[in-house]
């Protein structure tokens, strides 16, 4: 069936240094890809989203980057701080409407 | 000036128990959706509705029972409670059924 795979699951960076995330997805007909940052109790927050006509979106320190001929995204945090540390959830949307997200990672900024 | 809101934060029954989870959006969004999220933290959709109409209904026992009285409500409602059933029940809202999803601060399901 469809999914998408995210990877890695764990990942620790020392404050000031980049973070990336990666994810695919199975359904080629996949059009819309939003990202989101969920602190320990607390529902998911979007922070950034693509469409299948860019490649690439950047906002402040954040980017995503999209490859619809291998079905990848990331997402590429830079110049990291410990109130980026949290859960972080790629989706990509089915031509159904339907959200399908990754299986998170936990990322930790160390000071 | 919550945008989307979940009541109650907290709920902690017993089996076989029957509970409602409410959810209120002040977006002025057409489409609602409830979410689930497991102990691992996988988010999956159970449904949607769409101006008051159900567009999206997964594989979920029908011991859950969404309603949407209006477009700004949609509250789920689960019959004969099950452990199998705790974790964390999230809402979620969009302008559209294609637009970005906007999420609630969850209801913490425990079943005992």
């Amino acid at each position: 069936g469809e999914n998408v795979e995210q990877h890695p699951s764990t990942l620790s960076v020392q404050e000031g240094d980049s973070a990336v995330i990666k994810c695919t997805y199975s359904d080629s007909a996949s059009n819309y890809f939003p990202w989101y940052k969920q602190e320990l109790g607390k529902g998911p927050q979007l922070i950034i989203d693509i469409r299948s006509n860019v490649g690439e979106k950047k906002d402040q320190r954040i980017a995503v980057t999209l490859n619809k001929t291998a079905k990848h995204f990331s997402l590429h945090i830079t110049e990291t701080q410990p109130e980026d540390s949290a859960v972080y959830f790629c989706a990509a949307r089915l031509r159904g409407g339907k959200l399908i997200f990754g299986q998170g990672t936990e990322l930790s900024v160390k000071p | 000036d919550t945008a989307v809101s979940q009541t109650p934060k907290y709920l902690v029954t017993q089996m076989g128990n029957d509970k409602s989870i409410k959810c209120e959006q002040n977006l002025g969004h057409d489409t609602m959706y409830w979410y689930k999220q497991d102990s691992k933290k996988f988010l999956k959709i159970m449904f949607s509705y769409n101006n008051k109409e159900l567009i999206i209904n997964e594989t979920v026992p029908n011991r859950f029972s969404p309603k949407s009285p209006d477009k700004a409500h949609l509250n789920l409602h689960i019959n004969s409670l099950e452990l199998g059933d705790s974790a964390v029940y999230f809402c979620a809202s969009s302008q559209t059924r294609q637009g970005a999803q906007y999420f609630g601060p969850g209801t913490r399901l425990l079943v005992l």
